[in-house]
């Protein structure tokens, strides 16, 4: 079974801090993603990356940044956390298939929740 | 760029009984692909079926099936034989095919969240 964990389920920082969301995935995906989910507003692409130290701005980039390093770990950075950037952060990964792009399903890790006071 | 509307926040079905969750996308694109993933209160999101567009034939996964209209750009989720289990919240999503900047991107609808009722 594919495995997508995130390194914290419920996280509390303080406006202006750093924040580190990592993301592992153990089954040799080349594409990561970084999502948020709000309620009414469902799951929102910030950040993507299809291959090591290769990224793309998903939709709503404005305050994170992102670094993959390495192939199985993709980080989400909050350089300076803020009161709006409250929300639960979903991490997914993907194969690429290039003849069936159908089957490249996302799997989900479990989500992080975070709380910026 | 491709939106995806899903217009009812919230369902509810009594066990056993067949309940219809609404999906409609809008886009440009004559090939895609279309996905419902279910999200239980533990969080973890699951696929539960795709669709390509391509296909006249719906798509089937033991009791979730899909209604997929293509001119109407619609995209519902039929659940038969409902269980306790199946009470989550529900998104579709759409998907571009792999070219250009595209990476196979979903594009996510609000979410219905279905409780099933014993």
């Amino acid at each position: 079974d594919v495995k997508v964990t995130q390194s914290s389920r419920y996280l509390v920082k303080r406006t202006g801090e750093k924040v580190f969301l990592e993301c592992v995935q153990d089954m040799d995906h080349e594409n990561m993603f970084w999502y948020r989910q709000d309620p009414g507003l469902g799951l929102r692409l910030i950040y993507f990356s299809y291959d090591v130290k290769m990224k793309e701005k998903g939709d709503i980039p404005e305050g994170y940044s992102v670094s993959r390093e390495k192939k199985e770990r993709f980080s989400l950075i909050l350089e300076s956390a803020s009161t709006n950037q409250t929300s639960m952060y979903l991490c997914a990964s993907s194969l690429t298939s290039g003849r069936t792009p159908g089957k490249e399903t996302q799997y989900f890790g479990p989500g992080t929740r975070l709380l910026v006071l | 760029a491709q939106t995806v509307t899903q217009s009812q926040p919230e369902m509810s079905v009594q066990e056993a009984e067949t309940v219809t969750l609404s999906c409609t996308y809008d886009t440009s694109e004559n090939n895609y692909y279309l996905f419902w993933y279910k999200q239980p209160p533990s969080r973890q999101m699951i696929l539960v079926i795709r669709q390509e567009a391509y296909k006249q034939q719906n798509a089937t996964e033991n009791r979730f099936s899909v209604n997929f209209q293509k001119a109407a750009k619609s995209f519902s989720l039929k659940i038969s034989d409902s269980q306790l289990g199946d009470t989550a919240m529900y998104f579709c999503a759409f998907m571009k095919p792999r070219g250009g900047t595209s990476y196979g991107k979903l594009t996510f609808g609000q979410g219905t969240i279905l409780t099933v009722h014993p």
